[in-house]
């Protein structure tokens, strides 16, 4: 079993409506809760990073974290062509990152 | 210019030849790290170093070598390539308490 599952899609949404991304994790010791946004032939890029259970919101981006459920989500409202990426969970315990295998994102115009 | 700059961003090379990926930022972390990309299977760890004097290797260490030449440059050998190694790479850095910020990676075909 892997340490983080997140569901690898595809998800293809319409312009405006809400995306909900989610991983689950097996390592109760994962401390640190990331999401990445790759678009295609480039590199992650960093969008939330969180630490504790609870919500962060930045702009649309809305970042979920439960760890007694070892369930995280993201979820992206309004959302617009230029969403269209794949998106990445990752965790952290001191210095190991363990991602998801990520999931692809197509909004549609 | 970007902060963490990876080259080349593309390389065919043959089974058998030595090949260096090579990494630099600018972005003053000390903590660097080399990954590989396969569809399906995500991210994965080969080797980080948390300082000049430190490298260790990830979950995917085996013909692969890297060096840290300088708190900035972080390099990552292939010395006899082989077509499984065919992936795309990436190069990432971090600080402590921060998430890890990455290149663009190298898109390298082992033929």
């Amino acid at each position: 079993q892997k340490e983080v599952e997140q569901d690898p899609g595809p998800l293809s949404v319409p312009e405006g409506a809400i995306v909900s991304l989610n991983c689950t994790y097996s390592n109760s010791a994962f401390q640190y809760f990331m999401w990445y946004r790759q678009y295609s032939r480039k590199g992650p890029e960093l969008l939330m990073y969180t630490y504790s259970s609870g919500n962060k919101e930045d702009g649309r981006f809305t970042a979920q974290v439960d760890k007694s459920s070892k369930y995280i989500s993201l979820f992206i409202r309004d959302s617009q062509p230029s969403d269209s990426a794949t998106y990445l969970c990752a965790m952290r315990n001191d210095y190991k990152l363990s991602f998801g295998a990520g999931t692809t994102v197509t909004v549609r115009a | 210019d970007a902060d963490v700059t990876q080259t080349p961003r593309n390389r065919i090379t043959k089974t058998g030849k030595r090949i260096m990926l090579e990494c630099s930022q600018t972005k003053g972390h000390d903590r660097m790290y080399w990954y590989r990309q396969d569809p399906g299977l995500g991210l994965r760890l080969i080797y980080y170093s948390f300082d000049v004097k430190d490298i260790n290797k990830g979950e995917i260490s085996d013909g692969y070598s890297v060096s840290r030449q300088a708190q900035a440059k972080f390099s990552l050998s292939l010395e006899s390539a082989i077509p499984n190694q065919t992936a795309l790479y990436f190069c990432a850095t971090s600080d402590l308490g921060t998430g890890q910020y990455f290149g663009a990676g190298t898109r390298l075909s082992v033929l």
